[in-house]
């Protein structure tokens, strides 16, 4: 069972366009949400992460949207740039576990 | 460069055989994770070692076993390998055990190992 499910699978925007990915959760004691962001070849890394107290975070062109009641998240990276071309991944965590959802692959277009 | 190593990286081994994988944690960090990221089910967490203490498990089958190191390096153990286990095993540290936010709870993972299972 998907704890976290994440959506689109594969997304490709122009350069200069938002980008923007889905995920949503059931488990209600989830406390913190973090998104990665993984190069062919490479680790995750940390990107961004939200709390379930504040609605939305920002840190330069990454912006968590945070909708506790409807116990989504989104990620949008604003004037997404070719060197933005990455898998993404959104996570929950609950108690020390983290829930991974399954990946968007992004691919920004020049 | 996250800092934290993964040896070996690229490991091809038979259905049947036992592997063992290695990581080295960034230096001060004493939490171990590790993950098995495959194509269908995506990242799956796997166990947590904090200080050399099992800290949580996750979906690791009977056939892993895992070890945190009183140097705090960490190893995973898989044997009666399947066809299935192929997949890359990252290994991730963080200096606290998860219980804060951000800051010492960061996850800073490794490159990888590449397990490919014939």
């Amino acid at each position: 069972q998907q704890q976290v499910k994440q959506s689109p699978q594969s997304l490709i925007v122009q350069k200069g366009g938002i980008s923007i990915i889905n995920c949503a959760y059931e488990n209600t004691a989830f406390d913190y949400f973090p998104w990665y962001q993984q190069f062919p070849g490479k680790g995750p890394a940390l990107l961004i992460a939200i709390r379930p107290d504040v609605s939305e975070k920002k840190e330069g062109r990454f912006t968590i949207s945070f909708n506790k009641s409807a116990k989504q998240f989104s990620l949008h990276i604003m004037d997404s740039q070719p060197g933005d071309s990455a898998t993404y991944f959104c996570a929950a965590r609950g108690g020390n576990q983290f829930y991974f959802g399954t990946g968007t692959s992004l691919t920004v277009i020049p | 460069d996250s800092g934290v190593t993964q040896t070996p990286k690229h490991l091809i081994t038979a259905t049947g055989q036992r592997v063992t994988l290695r990581c080295s944690p960034r230096s001060g960090d004493l939490s171990v994770y590790w993950y098995q990221q495959s194509l269908d089910q995506g990242l799956q967490f796997l166990i947590q070692y904090y200080n050399g203490e099992e800290r949580a498990k996750g979906n690791i089958l009977e056939r892993f076993s895992a070890q945190q190191f009183p140097d705090l390096h960490s190893e995973l153990n898989l044997s009666s390998l399947e066809l299935g286990d192929s997949a890359l095993y990252f290994c991730a540290s963080s200096v606290a055990g998860g219980q804060g936010f951000q800051g010492a709870d960061t996850q800073y993972f490794g490159p990888g190992t590449r397990l490919t299972v014939l």
